[in-house]
């Protein structure tokens, strides 16, 4: 049974560094295709891709986040931690970590996630 | 601005056929592949299609994907009202390294 669950503070005030924690069962992050996905979505707007890490320790990063973006994993915890700097209020959203196929093949890249935890929302205020 | 383009809304009356497309570039749909998910209120997306057309274990076969050149196309069948929901599309940007979500797509059951 798969199951991921993010974790971390409810609020941050703006400039901080907020760093969320998703920890996941039933699966392994040492398993060749298998990655961990952040996701975001702000109060009533779409989804938005932030960061994914793979099996092999690929990391990849939004373009327009990737300097705010750090996503790391303790294999060993199973636990995948992202970490995003100099917090604004347009970053309030629902924070999302998802399991993720993701690999390439015959110059084609797979990607799709097909457990998601709850998600936790993370407000920025003063 | 999402790099991948859905219409905002669909609707259709219970029983019906919807179509939500979603159109990319060489640089994404075109070339990789594509996956749809279901947001109903309140929750986590759910994955409906992989693969462009791929169903996983225990998605109904009212829900169906494709694709052509640099659009991808979500099919529902048998409308219900349960499938009132949000419906996204994503794939892999070759360009920008990264994964690309639409801007989402709203179903309405009349």
């Amino acid at each position: 049974q798969v199951t991921l669950r993010e974790s971390g503070p409810a609020l941050v005030k703006p400039t901080q560094t907020l760093t969320l924690t998703c920890t996941f069962s039933g699966f392994s992050l040492s398993t060749t295709k298998m990655c961990v996905s952040w996701i975001r979505q702000p109060p009533g707007k779409a989804l938005e891709w932030l960061a994914r890490i793979d099996w092999d320790d690929d990391k990849w990063y939004s373009t327009s986040l990737k300097t705010r973006l750090t996503i790391s994993k303790d294999t060993s915890r199973n636990q995948v931690v992202l970490r995003m700097t100099s917090m604004d209020p347009i970053d309030t959203a629902t924070y999302y970590c998802a399991r993720t196929r993701g690999y390439s093949g015959g110059g084609r890249s797979h990607t799709d996630s097909d457990y998601w935890g709850q998600g936790t929302l993370v407000s920025v205020s003063s | 601005q999402s790099v991948l383009t859905q219409p905002p809304s669909v609707s259709a009356a219970p029983g019906q056929k919807v179509t939500i497309s979603c159109s990319g570039s060489s640089l994404n749909i075109g070339n990789n592949y594509v996956s749809w998910y279901q947001q109903l209120p309140g929750t986590a997306p759910k994955l409906l299609i992989y693969d462009d057309d791929m169903r996983p274990s225990g998605v109904p076969d009212r829900f169906s994907g494709s694709k052509s050149g640099t659009s991808a196309t979500l099919g529902i069948t048998g409308l219900q009202t349960g499938d009132e929901a949000d419906y996204y599309c994503e794939t892999w940007d070759s360009s920008l390294r990264a994964g690309v979500f639409g801007g989402g797509t709203k179903v309405t059951v009349l």
